[in-house]
């Protein structure tokens, strides 16, 4: 069964740092997101993802924040400047389509010292 | 704006007890609803969903109908094994909003044998 996949499943990097967080959604959808979970709290949106372009944002997804697309396979989210409040699960997730369900990946757990 | 609120947790139960975890929302229009599984150490799976009023999901003895007429969409199983000890996650989306999940604060179930 085709799965979403991410990388690293543990980042820990010290503020002011750059991470880059990559995903790999199931290959046939159209529509990818990133979502957070700080330790104990509910999931939060970040960013939706379609034809190559930002479909939507949370208040969240500031200008540190970025993502891209860069080879038809990849999904990568971008902090330019870590912060110790960005330390939190991230959850890549992918669709076919808007009110489909959403298949997400692993998570990566991102801690910043 | 679109909002789902979730019944709080943990709830604790014995083995082979009835479950109900409740779920209102509020949103406008007709969104999807959906029942997302969080076992320990683990990411977002979708247990269940319900595209439109009076859809009934079901998966693995679970079971949610989606009320229109109430805003709900709570969870049940007539018979929960220890196993099924988890966070629950209720989650609506907007099609024509990018697709994002907007989700409750999550129910911590503890099956006791």
């Amino acid at each position: 069964e085709p799965e979403v996949t991410q990388t690293p499943s543990h980042q820990v990097t010290q503020m002011g740092q750059e991470v880059i967080l990559r995903c790999v959604p199931i290959s046939n959808h159209l529509y990818f997101y990133w979502y957070r979970q700080i330790l104990g709290q509910k999931v939060e949106f970040l960013v939706s993802f379609y034809n190559n372009e930002i479909s939507e944002k949370s208040e969240i997804f500031d200008d540190q924040f970025s993502v891209e697309r860069p080879d038809g396979s990849n999904f990568t989210l971008k902090i330019r400047s870590t912060k110790l409040e960005d330390s939190a699960m991230y959850f890549c997730a992918s669709s076919g389509g808007t009110l489909y369900e959403q298949y997400f990946g692993p998570g990566t757990r991102l801690t910043v010292t | 704006g679109n909002s789902v609120t979730q019944m709080e947790g943990p709830v604790t139960l014995s083995e082979e007890a009835f479950l109900t975890i409740n779920c209102t929302y509020t949103a406008t229009g007709y969104p999807s609803l959906f029942w997302y599984v969080q076992y320990p150490g683990e990411g977002l799976q979708l247990l269940l969903k319900a595209t439109k009023a009076d859809d009934k999901g079901s998966n693995k003895g679970f079971e949610a109908t989606y009320r229109k007429e109430t805003t709900s969409f709570h969870l049940e199983k007539g018979s929960v094994q220890v196993s099924d000890s988890a966070v629950y996650f209720c989650a609506l989306t907007r099609g024509n909003q990018g697709g994002k999940l907007i989700f409750g604060q999550g129910t911590e179930l503890s099956v006791k044998p």
